[in-house]
């Protein structure tokens, strides 16, 4: 199994909502990641975990509250958005090893009314 | 501040022909490269990597060519398909598997029947 799953893959959601994005990977990697992007920029990173434990939060804003669960599994909380917080949400995962690919999954639409 | 650069955000290529995508980075810590290849409402595709104690990657149609003294990378695609229409990313990282990547701002491949 070599695939990034995301679920879901399109959300729509008020501004007083509260959702959650989830990922799953079983390619045994333990390091995982959720990146931003908005139409026509490369991805953004927004956080990094490594074995289970938050190691970089790139200056994201509170409303954004990542969890990681356990191995396998990465979710992004979200809570109070704005509309400018609409973008596709990557989730990508590697091996802790250096030069390791990471490999994405295909994203969850988001789109904040 | 850009630290891997894309400089052409377009290219059209014949079928057949070869693909030429660049990419420049600033950052003398980096030490693994990577393309990603990207198609509409998808996450990125991992295509090939290189390490900075290479200066060439192969790997079927697709090689990665690295000048360290010029701080460049160059993917070429040969023969360009129509499949390989794609945003293509340039990615570079420093140290461990589980650095972020930073990308490029992406070069949109159209490769014409």
């Amino acid at each position: 199994d070599t695939e990034v799953t995301q679920t879901p893959k399109h959300l729509v959601m008020g501004m007083t909502n509260k959702k959650s994005l989830k990922c799953e990977q079983h390619m045994g990697h333990r390091a995982m990641y959720w990146y931003k992007q908005k139409a026509k920029k490369p991805p953004e990173l927004m956080f990094v975990y490594s074995y289970e434990k938050l190691s970089i939060n790139e200056s994201v804003p509170s409303r954004f509250s990542p969890e990681c669960p356990n191995s396998s599994l990465l979710n992004l909380h979200l809570h109070a958005l704005q509309p400018e917080d609409s973008a596709l949400y990557l989730c990508a995962s590697s091996q802790v090893l250096e030069g390791s690919e990471q490999f994405f999954g295909p994203g969850t639409r988001l789109t904040v009314l | 501040d850009q630290q891997v650069k894309q400089n052409s955000p377009s290219l059209s290529v014949q079928e057949g022909r070869i693909s030429i995508l660049n990419c420049d980075y600033t950052n003398s810590m980096f030490d693994y490269f990577l393309w990603y290849k990207k198609y509409p409402a998808e996450g990125p595709t991992f295509l090939i990597s290189i390490s900075s104690i290479k200066d060439k990657n192969e790997d079927g149609r697709f090689t990665v060519f690295l000048n360290k003294s010029a701080k460049h990378l160059s993917l070429h695609i040969v023969p360009s398909q129509p499949g390989d229409s794609a945003v293509y990313f340039c990615a570079a990282s420093a140290g461990s598997g589980n650095t972020p990547l930073v990308f490029g701002k992406g070069t949109r491949l159209s490769v014409i029947a």
